[in-house]
């Protein structure tokens, strides 16, 4: 969706490594969420945000909303081969959800 | 809790065949959604049902798409005929009323689909 612009594309790190995939809006957002899909499969929830300035945790990620609620980070920390896949944020924008490019992440053991 | 069921998983047609997808979402969803995954790209959106009527379909191709959701529960989606740039995996998501507020979907496993 041009309307979700995710960065970057795609990501190789080492295993035990850091990581940060952004999604950005031109449209202020009324939610922002983020999924996660392994190849071949369906796309699993993993958190969503909804007012500016918040923060979420589960587990090693971690997603924030800028105060804008136009952008927002998912950082994953100590990376795991468990973290590979594509990460994908979609935005609630009024009706119906909409979903960026997505970032396939690959973690080198 | 059984999840959303999808079928078939493949199919492979040649151009301006025809083909269906069915979807079973979680029981007691009553959002439904279609989405079109091309290889390397997000998922976009086709339709979207609350119970058994149309929400959203801005973006469905309706010359050659049609989707139905007769009694509010299990939906198919139609492609006639099938061009070549309608190779892609098809993903059926439900939510409920409450996950619509969390923003928690539902997804099958999707159908792959293969024109030549």
């Amino acid at each position: 969706s041009q309307e979700l612009e995710q960065s970057p594309q795609s990501l190789i790190v080492q295993e035990g490594k850091n990581l940060t995939i952004n999604c950005t809006s031109s449209k202020t957002l009324y939610g922002l969420y983020w999924y996660k899909q392994k190849y071949g499969e369906g796309l699993i929830f993993l958190m969503m945000l909804q007012k500016g300035g918040e923060e979420k945790s589960h587990e090693k990620i971690t997603a924030k909303l800028d105060e804008k609620k136009q952008q927002s980070s998912l950082h994953i920390t100590a990376s795991q081969p468990s973290h590979a896949g594509i990460y994908l944020c979609g935005a609630d924008l009024g009706n119906d959800m909409r979903f960026g490019a997505g970032t396939r992440l690959t973690v080198k053991p | 809790e059984a999840g959303v069921a999808q079928s078939p998983r493949y199919k492979i047609i040649e151009k301006r065949q025809s083909v269906a997808f069915w979807c079973n979402p979680i029981s007691g969803h009553a959002t439904l959604y279609w989405y079109q995954q091309i290889l390397g790209q997000g998922p976009k959106l086709l339709i979207q049902f609350q119970n058994n009527g149309v929400v959203d379909d801005s973006q469905l191709p309706k010359d050659r798409f049609s989707a139905e959701r007769l009694k509010g529960v299990d939906s198919t989606l139609k492609i006639q005929p099938a061009k070549l740039e309608d190779s892609a995996v098809y993903l059926c998501a439900s939510g409920s009323a409450g996950t619509t507020y969390t923003g928690e979907l539902f997804f099958g496993e999707g159908s792959r689909l293969t024109v030549l």
